[in-house]
Order: structure tokens, then sequence, then C-alpha cells
């Protein structure tokens, strides 16, 4: 099975312009979440979709959107880029359904994003 | 709030053992992860533990403790190759988040 497959690697941005990630998950799995990982912050969640629909949203400002597809394929966009979003955007998978069951996520490799 | 912490780094030396520690606090629990990040890659899944009690795989163990809210990673027989960021997260119920510590950075010495 191939794994979660995230595009592009590395993305050189200027401040005030905008982004586009995206994230293909494992076969089967309709939960994708994007998580941001700075070194001093560690992993933060940015939302979770499954079946086209946003279940669960962190604690970041309206300019981080995302959107998943009926292939469960998900995109995420960061509006007016600041500086201080330069960072590792992990997209993760899994077979979670329901929030009373968990199961392990499932990572890409990221997608390292400087803005300059 | 919710909150999890972990030693920011450790070292140790090959063929030893070592216990990285986790607690945590979270409005809701439903289960604790941990997972290893090599450098510049993707973390990958190492263990889970929903229910009180040690859970061994190979060279590495995970235990809990629902009511003192603390797990702890133990790796064993070390090798230069675990040299790595390990990452302790909380799935919390009643939600689709997992909420992760910022991670302890081990070193494996020679």
């Amino acid at each position: 099975k191939a794994g979660v497959t995230q595009t592009p690697r590395y993305l050189i941005k200027t401040r005030g312009q905008q982004v586009t990630l995206s994230c293909s998950p494992i076969s089967g799995h309709r939960s994708v979440s994007w998580y941001q990982q700075t070194p001093g912050q560690g992993l933060q969640f940015l939302f979770e979709y499954f079946s086209e629909t946003q279940r669960n949203k962190g604690n970041f400002p309206g300019r981080f959107s995302g959107r998943q597809f009926s292939n469960s394929r998900s995109e995420m966009n960061v509006s007016t880029l600041e500086l201080g979003d330069s960072a590792l955007y992990l997209c993760a998978s899994s077979s979670k359904t329901q929030t009373g069951s968990s199961s392990p996520l499932h990572f890409g490799n990221g997608t390292r994003l400087t803005v300059t | 709030g919710q909150n999890i912490d972990q030693p920011t780094e450790m070292t140790a030396t090959e063929g030893a053992i070592v216990q990285i520690n986790c607690t945590y606090q979270t409005s809701g629990f439903n289960g604790l992860f941990w997972y290893q990040q090599h450098a510049g890659e993707a973390p990958t899944f190492l263990s889970y533990n929903v229910l009180d009690g040690l859970e061994e795989k190979g060279r590495f163990s995970s235990f809990l403790s629902r009511s003192k809210g603390y797990s702890y990673l133990l790796l064993k027989e070390l090798q230069m190759k675990d040299s790595a960021s390990y990452l302790c997260a909380v799935s919390t119920s009643g939600t689709y988040k997992y909420i992760f510590g910022t991670g302890t950075r081990l070193k494996v010495l020679a």
C-alpha cells in the first residue's frame, strides 16, 4: 500500500502571497488531518476532514483553510502569508471514523514552507 | 486546559535502556500514542495504549497509567538508529484531533 503523499516537498514564498498544499491519503483512509510543526511548538492541529466534511478545527486564524475531495485527497491553503507561517506542514490519514475510536495517524513526509 | 509534557532531550549509550516519560492533562482521553521522528522525516507510529499497563513490541514497550495521566516509552538494547525525536500524543474523546507533546530528542552515543 502506498503511504501518504504530500506535494510539494519544499516551497519558498514571500509575505502576502498565498499557498496551496496537497495531500493524498493511504488508500481506504477517509480521515485526513493537517498539522503544523515548528521547533518550539511541536505539532499543532490545524483541521481534520472526513468524507469532504471538516469535523474539527484547531486554533489557527481564518487565513488557514482546507478542503477534502470525494476521493479523500485534501488540500490546505494559507492566504496572506506571514513570516511566522514558516513551518513543516504535515498531513496524516487514518482509518478513524468516529470519535469513540482511535486509530494511529499515518503521516506524509510534509511540505516545508519558508516565508521570506 | 490541554497539555502534554515530555523532556526536551535525553542522551544514552548504545546497548543501554532508556525511558522517555510523558505526562498529560486533557479534557477526555481516548488513547495515547508514541511516534518516532527522524530528522527531516515523517513521524512513524510506534505504539498505542488505551488501557492501563504495559504494551511490548520487540525492543520497544509503552506503559500507561490513566489515573496518573502518565505514560512512558521504554527502549531496550539501544542502537545508533534510535537517535530520533519521540512524540507522545493523546487522542481526545469527543473530537477528531490528537494533542502532541513537543517531543523528546534522543541521542544515542557509541
